[in-house]
């Protein structure tokens, strides 16, 4: 089945520490999103790939960084720069192209952060 | 950055009854999307309707837009309990590319 996996679930890190969370598709969808969710909020765009070996920042990029060297991953690393990193993130993907139509995102099943 | 509203925030109904959620948002659109999300879960497309459309079905969904009030409804007819979830509208501005902004959703819960 073709899908996106998020891993892991459920993640506990101590401040100061950076964790990274995975990110991995194979619908062979060029553009990666990664969100983030508060309670009771909606979703903020952290970072975006449009294609391999490229990525721009969204609206809330401090204290967090990406990497996309291959087609299929998109690992988010939350560094001990982010104030307040305790959060649910969402991995997206979709085939968008520019010109082609409309951005439909395919969404991960999310991995819960909590700083303790 | 501009983020759509949805209204209301939290809203309970009665298996079989219709819900109705808004949305609304700021700057001029490409499309406007609606999203599902179980608890503790990501999120699911729905349904996609684009700026020079008005409405449009899926099942037993129904969205409209109106560009000139630049708001949106979804409206779920004959409830189910399995319905139970929160909805997303997301917005595709004009000029952004590929990127979306989320509404901060309704928690919609259907009670047998």
């Amino acid at each position: 089945d073709g899908g996106i996996t998020q891993s892991p679930k459920y993640l506990f890190r101590k401040e100061g520490q950076n964790v990274t969370l995975s990110c991995e598709q194979n619908l062979n969808h060029d553009a990666m999103y990664w969100y983030r969710q508060d309670p009771g909020q909606g979703l903020r765009l952290i970072y975006y790939s449009q294609i391999v070996n490229d990525f721009q920042k969204g609206d809330i990029a401090e204290g967090y960084s990406v990497s996309r060297e291959k087609k299929e991953s998109f690992p988010l690393t939350v560094t001990s720069a982010q104030k307040n990193p305790t959060a649910f993130y969402l991995c997206a993907s979709s085939s968008y192209k520019a010109g082609s139509g409309a951005n439909v995102l395919t969404f991960g099943a999310g991995s819960r952060l909590t700083v303790l | 950055s501009q983020q759509g509203e949805e209204d209301p925030q939290a809203l309970s109904i009665q298996e079989g009854e219709n819900a109705t959620m808004n949305c609304s948002y700021k700057t001029s659109i490409n499309n406007l999307q609606w999203y599902r999300q179980n608890s503790g879960r990501g999120l699911v497309h729905l349904i996609l309707i684009r700026s020079n459309e008005r409405e449009k079905h899926s099942g037993r969904l129904r969205v409209t837009l109106d560009t000139s009030k630049k708001s949106s409804s979804l409206l779920i007819t004959a409830s189910r309990a399995a319905d139970t979830a929160s909805y997303f509208c997301a917005t595709a501005l004009t000029g952004g590319g590929n990127k979306l902004t989320f509404g901060t959703g309704t928690q919609l819960k259907v009670e047998l």
